[in-house]
């Protein structure tokens, strides 16, 4: 079975500053895709940014950026700028490619200070 | 494009009553998931399609919830009877199909369901 862990329950930065918001899985499949999502109070579920297990390239999407570590089974997100929209709670989730099965963490409360 | 769409958006029951959740997910997507969020919590998935038939329903309590779709369009998500712990926002996702390049979710803003 896969496990998502997200060891940081809250986290809090100003506006401006830099964030990064840690995430280790567990897996024996070798083809898989990782995928960050942001849940604001609104409660709607927004895919932030996702990464292919095969790439090599860590994954960018202007000021989000993923550090993809596969030997390790790290998968961190890297909020530069921070914005005050940045608010929410962040998922870090996993899918095994063809089991089409998408297993969340459990989150980190990110909020951006004034 | 219309996202997915859910309702009701509240629901307040006692324990040991029923209720059912409607989704209507984005048009041409065979997946569609159904998502039990406790409090505080990430999402668990309760039962997930594709097309009309399941694939996973592992995890679904199925002494107490059912799900289904028909015409592989539309789905409901019935709990009957509530218990206080059922008490958490149910969460609708669909896609196109995992496994062809297409590999992103979309939610609904989800039902938030408190059991007194």
């Amino acid at each position: 079975a896969q496990t998502v862990t997200q060891s940081q329950p809250e986290m809090s930065v100003q506006e401006a500053e830099t964030v990064t918001l840690s995430c280790t899985y567990d897996t024996s499949e070798n083809n898989y895709y990782l995928f960050w999502y942001k849940q604001p109070p609104s409660r709607q579920m927004i895919l932030v940014i996702r990464q292919e297990a095969y790439k090599q390239q860590n994954a960018t999407e202007n000021r989000f950026s993923v550090n993809f570590q596969k030997a390790a089974k790290s998968f961190s997100l890297k909020i530069s700028d921070s914005q005050l929209g940045d608010t929410a709670m962040y998922f870090c989730a996993f899918l095994v490619q063809g089991a089409q099965k998408l297993v969340f963490g459990q989150g980190t409360r990110l909020t951006i200070n004034p | 494009e219309a996202g997915v769409a859910q309702s009701p958006r509240y629901k307040i029951i006692e324990k040991r009553q029923s209720v059912a959740f409607w989704c209507n997910p984005i048009s041409g997507h065979a997946t569609l998931y159904w998502y039990q969020q406790i409090l505080g919590q990430g999402p668990k998935l309760l039962i997930q399609f594709q097309n009309n038939g399941v694939v996973d329903d592992s995890q679904l309590p199925k002494d107490r919830f059912s799900a289904e779709r028909l015409k592989g369009v539309d789905s409901t998500l019935k709990i009957q009877p509530a218990k206080l712990e059922d008490s958490a926002v149910y969460l609708c996702a669909s896609s196109l199909a995992w496994g062809i390049g297409d590999t992103e979710a979309f939610f609904g803003q989800g039902t938030r369901l408190t059991v007194v």
